[in-house]
C-alpha cells in the first residue's frame, strides 16, 4: 500500500532563515508526489508537483522540494522563509487511479 | 476562471439527519474527488467521480454517497449523521491525468450536535 509520512508535526523558523519541511514517501512503481498549504479554515493550495526529470522541482511562492528515490523522500525548502509562510503543509501520493494519500501535515512557524 | 466552489461553506446538522454537500470544478476538469479533513489530520480520501460514475472509494460506510452531473458538477451525501462526521469536506478536480495536479475548494465545515 502507498504511503506517505511527515515526521515533524511542527517546524520553527526565524523569518529569513532557510526552512525544510520533511516528507517521505512508500510507493511501488513510479511516484507522483505533490505539496500542497493549507491556512486556516482554508481549502489546500497547490504549491508544486514531481513526476518525473529533474529531482528538483520548482514550484509557488518560492518554494521548492527535492526528490530523492534512493532515501525515499521529497522534503518541501524555501531559501528566505517568510512570516506569511506560516501554515499547514502537506505531502501527498497520487495513486494508479488518481486517489490522494496525505500525510499527517506539518505545521510550519515562522516567527520575526 | 472561478477555480473549484463548494457550498455551503458552513452546516449544522442534528445527530441522524441526511446532508448534501455540492462542488462545481475547475473549467475543463472532469475528476471530482471528495476528501474528510478531521481536526488535526491530512484528509482521507472517501470517493472518486469521473463519467458520472464512482470509480473509485475509500474506506467508508455506505452512509456516504454521490453523485456527478453531465456538467461534472458533484454532491455528497451523508445519511444517518453521527458526531464523528463533523469534520471540513474537501472537494478536488482535477483531469484524468494521473500527472495533473487536483484543485480544491474551500471546504464545507459540517458540524454534528
Amino acid at each position: 500500500a502507498q504511503s506517505v509520512a511527515q515526521p515533524e508535526d511542527q517546524v520553527n523558523v526565524a523569518e529569513g532563515n532557510p526552512l525544510t519541511v520533511k516528507c517521505t514517501y512508500s510507493v511501488s512503481g513510479n511516484p507522483y508526489l505533490f505539496w500542497y498549504v493549507q491556512y486556516p479554515n482554508r481549502g489546500l493550495q497547490f504549491l508544486l508537483k514531481y513526476i518525473t526529470g529533474d529531482n528538483l522541482v520548482k514550484g509557488s511562492y518560492g518554494f521548492e522540494a527535492e526528490f530523492n528515490k534512493s532515501q525515499t523522500s521529497f522534503h518541501l525548502k524555501k531559501p528566505s522563509a517568510l512570516v506569511s509562510d506560516s501554515a499547514l503543509y502537506f505531502c501527498a501520493v497520487r495513486d494508479w487511479a488518481g486517489k490522494l494519500i496525505f500525510g499527517q501535515g506539518t505545521e510550519l512557524s515562522v516567527k520575526p | 476562471d472561478a477555480g473549484v466552489t463548494q457550498s455551503p461553506t458552513h452546516l449544522i446538522k442534528t445527530r441522524g439527519q441526511q446532508v448534501t454537500l455540492r462542488c462545481s470544478p475547475k473549467s475543463g476538469h472532469d475528476t471530482v474527488s471528495w476528501y474528510q479533513q478531521a481536526l488535526g489530520q491530512g484528509p482521507q480520501f472517501i470517493f472518486q467521480y469521473y463519467e458520472e460514475e464512482e470509480r473509485q472509494r475509500g474506506n467508508f460506510p455506505d452512509r456516504f454517497s454521490g453523485h456527478q452531473f453531465p456538467n461534472y458538477s458533484s454532491e455528497l451525501n451523508v445519511n444517518a449523521l453521527l458526531l464523528g462526521d463533523s469534520a471540513l469536506y474537501l472537494c478536488a478536480s482535477s483531469r484524468r491525468d494521473r500527472g495533473t495536479e487536483a484543485f480544491f475548494g474551500q471546504g464545507t465545515r459540517l458540524t454534528v450536535v
